[in-house]
């Protein structure tokens, strides 16, 4: 049974638009979010996070929303670069016990077109 | 500063062997993790540790152990290796607890058990 949901398998967007992809969860103990990238051969890496007390988090070209009633968050990234490409996980957490355990989605693969 | 390293990059084991995949740590963290990804899926907790001489199970531990006996080292062995652990396997680290900061991957390890 998958907690946090990633439906899209794949994602094409043109250089300079922007993307959007989404995360879906179940579990109502989540109360952190993080998005982590991937490049192929490599670990993840963090790209950035939200707590639920906050509905919208930004860093540079990249915001994170949440929309806890609907148990859906997003990552937006504008203006897209070819160097976006990658696979985005988002993942989820509890602050209390299990706050050792992330649960990831499946991945997002984004790539950007030039 | 060299992060997570982890080795063997690439493996091969025959059903029935056994290993050890290695991960160091140079940031003086106290928690570790240890990931494993299957393809077109996310990342599953195996173990982590909140400090050396401290252990515990995650998601998916059997199969697996894992002892830390320094704050830089957290090995995973896999002992009577079975085709189901065919994956790539990532350590983590991070100075705060599980979810609530950024963890930083290692490379990863792909393991193929034939």
């Amino acid at each position: 049974d998958q907690q946090v949901k990633q439906n899209s398998p794949s994602l094409s967007v043109q250089e300079g638009r922007i993307s959007i992809l989404n995360c879906d969860y179940t579990n109502s103990m989540f109360d952190y979010f993080l998005w982590y990238k991937k490049y192929p051969a490599e670990g993840p890496t963090f790209l950035i996070s939200i707590s639920s007390i906050k509905d919208k988090n930004e860093d540079g070209r990249f915001t994170v929303f949440l929309n806890k009633s609907a148990k859906h968050l997003s990552l937006h990234i504008v203006p897209s670069q070819p160097g976006d490409s990658a696979v985005y996980f988002c993942a989820a957490t509890g602050s209390g016990a299990g706050s050792y355990q992330l649960t990831f989605g499946k991945g997002t693969k984004l790539s950007v077109i030039p | 500063n060299a992060g997570v390293t982890q080795t063997p990059k690439f493996r091969i084991l025959k059903i029935g062997q056994s290993m050890t995949l290695q991960c160091t740590q140079d940031m003086n963290h106290n928690y570790m993790y240890w990931y494993r990804q299957d393809p077109g899926m996310g990342l599953k907790l195996i173990y982590y540790s909140v400090g050396a001489g401290i252990t515990d199970k995650g998601e998916v531990p059997n199969g697996y152990n894992v002892s830390r006996s320094t704050t830089e080292d957290f090995p995973l062995r896999l002992e009577l290796a079975a085709p189901s652990q065919t994956s790539v396997y990532f350590c983590a680290s991070s100075s705060v607890a599980g979810g609530l900061g950024e963890q930083y991957f290692g490379p990863g390890t792909r393991l193929t058990v034939t």
